[in-house]
């Protein structure tokens, strides 16, 4: 089956440590996206990638990093850098530039300790 | 720049009621709108899109949204919930430039 899979799903970690999570897609898709989750602020943009080997920053850039070194993989590492990084991350992707549909990983949820 | 509102936060409802999420965006350009759902510790799923066309659109699981472009608007409705239709519902745009800005969400919790 195509789609989009998240690892781990659950990710603990402590003060002052750096941590990635995984996003992989079979889908053949160009564009690929991480997204943050905090309780009643929706869904807010990270960082995207439409093309390998080349992405951009989102609304909230600061204390992350990502790579696209393959079209199927596009990794998040959440750095010492970022303030409050307990969160619920997204990953999608999706098949055009144009973003006519995303869609979404199971997520991973962060615990900072 | 565009912004996304999600006029309800928490919306209850009895089982096999109506129900009606409401959703108005500002943006200058034309859009793509959709609306997804998420059940608990889940990732999002597409329920309907709307990208051009005729305005009312029909999605997953007996929802439908209607766009109205004078008011800026894409309501969610669902003639007949159930049980299983308890989840939060979120309200997404693209304003053609690829990056999705989303709404705060909605929480329907549907009783019996």
């Amino acid at each position: 089956d195509g789609g989009i899979t998240q690892s781990p799903k659950y990710l603990f970690r402590k003060e002052g440590q750096n941590v990635t999570l995984s996003c992989e897609q079979n889908l053949n898709h160009d564009a690929m996206y991480w997204y943050r989750q905090d309780p009643g602020q929706g869904l807010r943009l990270i960082y995207y990638s439409q093309i390998v080997n080349d992405f951009q920053k989102g609304d909230i850039a600061e204390g992350y990093s990502v790579s696209r070194e393959k079209k199927e993989s596009f990794p998040l590492t959440v750095t010492s850098a970022q303030k409050n990084p307990t969160a619920f991350y997204l990953c999608a992707s999706s098949r055009d530039r144009e973003n006519t549909e995303a869609f979404f990983g199971q997520g991973t949820r962060l615990t900072v300790v | 720049a565009q912004s996304v509102t999600q006029l309800d936060s928490q919306v209850p409802v009895f089982e096999e009621a109506p129900v009606e999420l409401r959703c108005n965006y500002s943006s200058s350009v034309s859009v793509y709108l959709f609306w997804y759902v998420q059940y608990p510790n889940q990732g999002l799923q597409l329920l309907l899109k709307y990208l051009s066309g005729s305005t009312l659109v029909k999605g997953i699981n007996g929802f439908e949204a209607e766009f109205n472009k004078s008011q800026t608007s894409f309501h969610l409705r669902k003639p007949s919930v159930h049980i299983s239709d308890t989840a939060e519902y979120f309200c997404a745009v693209n304003p053609n430039d690829y990056k999705l800005s989303f709404g705060a969400g909605t929480t329907v919790t549907v009783r019996a």
